[in-house]
């Protein structure tokens, strides 16, 4: 069966650091590019970060970007998320994704974890 | 305060069809494919329609989409109480160079 499972979310003080992680089984881990995906108490989901299959290729959006950093770990199929400088706009629902192109390269999102829970609270 | 724009909130009743808009602009629903998610209650989101029109594997017809322009939209014939969700459009931004979202549609099934 093809599943993310996220771990990691935690109660975390402001300013505090939190590492999430994703155990990925039943596809070809290397081959996808991933992403992180969160979810803020009653609101949209929002972009986070994304990592190519080889993991030479990152990017953020603005809530991350020098703050947060995504890395892979293709031999124990695993994804990673390093959150530093936290704040409470960071409290969420974070969510482990898999990418799929179609025949046209367009992208989706796949497959979907449960999602970890960060809170940032003092 | 999300790029890409949905109604908070549609309802219908059994057997009846509703339909969700999703409003964005020229850098991602304009120039880029459009991808839908159902998210049940208490649960992760999941793939309902990708690349604008196409359903995966497993999603019933009674669920279709389109685009015109800068806007998109969901439909969902033969409503039913299994369909109360949230719903998501998404797409890749290309002037931002990162995915948007919605923020989310919550239809309530009458």
């Amino acid at each position: 069966e093809v599943q993310v499972v996220e771990s990691g979310g935690a109660l975390v003080q402001p300013g505090g650091s939190l590492r999430l992680s994703c155990a990925a089984s039943g596809f070809t881990f290397r081959t996808y590019e991933m992403h992180w995906v969160r979810q803020a108490p009653g609101k949209g989901l929002e972009w986070i970060s994304y990592i190519s299959g080889s993991g030479d290729f990152v990017n953020y959006g603005d809530s991350g970007k020098g703050r947060f950093t995504i890395s892979r770990d293709n031999v124990k199929n695993s994804l990673h998320l390093q959150m530093d400088s936290l704040r409470a706009e960071d409290t969420a629902l974070y969510y482990c994704v898999r990418e799929k192109r179609d025949a046209n390269n367009f992208g989706s999102f796949d497959v979907w974890g449960q999602g970890t829970l960060v809170t940032v609270s003092s | 305060q999300s790029v890409l724009t949905q109604p908070p909130s549609a309802s219908g009743t059994p057997g009846q069809r509703v339909t969700i808009s999703c409003s964005g602009s020229s850098s991602n629903i304009g120039g880029n494919r459009v991808n839908w998610y159902q998210q049940l209650p208490g649960t992760g989101p999941k793939l309902l329609i990708y690349s604008t029109d196409q359903r995966p594997s497993g999603v019933p017809d009674r669920f279709s989409a389109s685009k015109s322009g800068t806007s998109a939209s969901l439909a969902i014939s033969g409503l039913q109480s299994d369909d109360e969700a949230d719903y998501h459009c998404g797409a890749f931004d290309a002037s931002l160079n990162a995915w948007v979202f919605g923020g989310g549609t919550k239809l309530t099934v009458l």
